[in-house]
């Protein structure tokens, strides 16, 4: 099965500085790649998924991107501000009727210092 | 708004006893997920459902059962509840009409299980 490893597991930097979070996947048939924000006490939610026929994606302060050839993925966050403190997991899964399930890394807590 | 919910949101045991955690759902969606949340572990696919008569195992069901009683509703059961099953445990739903294949997923609010 699918094995995602994500690194940092924990990350602080100062607020306006620039974070980025990478993973690493085991399946190549795997393509399609979320990323979740999960605030203290709250429910994990989807920030940006990238898809395996695109290498970039941007929504305003937020990117990921994505190398099939290395079977890894990251994600950058710009201009960082103390909402964005969070634990942030990537995930990755197959496509179509295959894609049951997303295999999870185990979640990167990032905390930017004010 | 559509939305997931769980209950309860919180729950203390003692170890023996039979649990059970809900799950409804208004979105619509035909896939429901059960996760289960550790501090360092990330989420872990307990179980997983395409639709009523379709249940699946995930990374880590033992010890688990579950329930898919309508489109709308699924139960995710401790049998005997030991204290290395105290977690947040996380119901997820997606949906397959989309037409896209992607599978993203909608969380509930969690539920704080505490087995002593």
């Amino acid at each position: 099965g699918e094995n995602v490893e994500q690194h940092p597991s924990t990350l602080s930097v100062q607020e306006g500085d620039s974070a980025v979070i990478k993973c690493t996947y085991s399946d190549s048939a795997s393509n399609y790649f979320p990323w979740y924000k999960q605030e203290l006490g709250k429910r994990p939610q989807l920030i940006i998924d990238i898809r395996s026929n695109v290498g970039e994606k941007k929504d305003q302060r937020i990117a990921v991107t994505l190398n099939k050839t290395a079977k890894h993925f990251s994600l950058h966050i710009t201009e960082t501000q103390p909402e964005d403190s969070a634990v942030y997991f990537c995930a990755a899964s197959g496509y179509g009727a295959g894609s049951y399930q997303l295999t999870f890394g185990k979640g990167t807590k990032l905390s930017v210092i004010p | 708004d559509a939305d997931v919910t769980q209950t309860p949101r919180n729950r203390i045991t003692k170890t023996g006893k039979r649990i059970m955690l809900e799950c409804s759902q208004t979105k619509g969606h035909d896939r429901m997920y059960w996760y289960r949340q550790d501090p360092g572990l990330g989420l872990r696919l307990i179980y997983y459902s395409f639709d009523v008569k379709d249940i699946n195992k995930g990374e880590i069901s033992d010890g688990y059962s579950v329930s898919r009683q309508a489109q709308a509703k699924f139960s995710l059961s401790l049998e005997s509840a030991i204290p290395n099953q105290t977690a947040l445990y996380f119901c997820a739903t997606s949906d397959t009409r989309t037409g896209t294949g992607y599978n993203e997923q909608f969380f509930g609010p969690g539920t704080r299980l505490t087995v002593l």
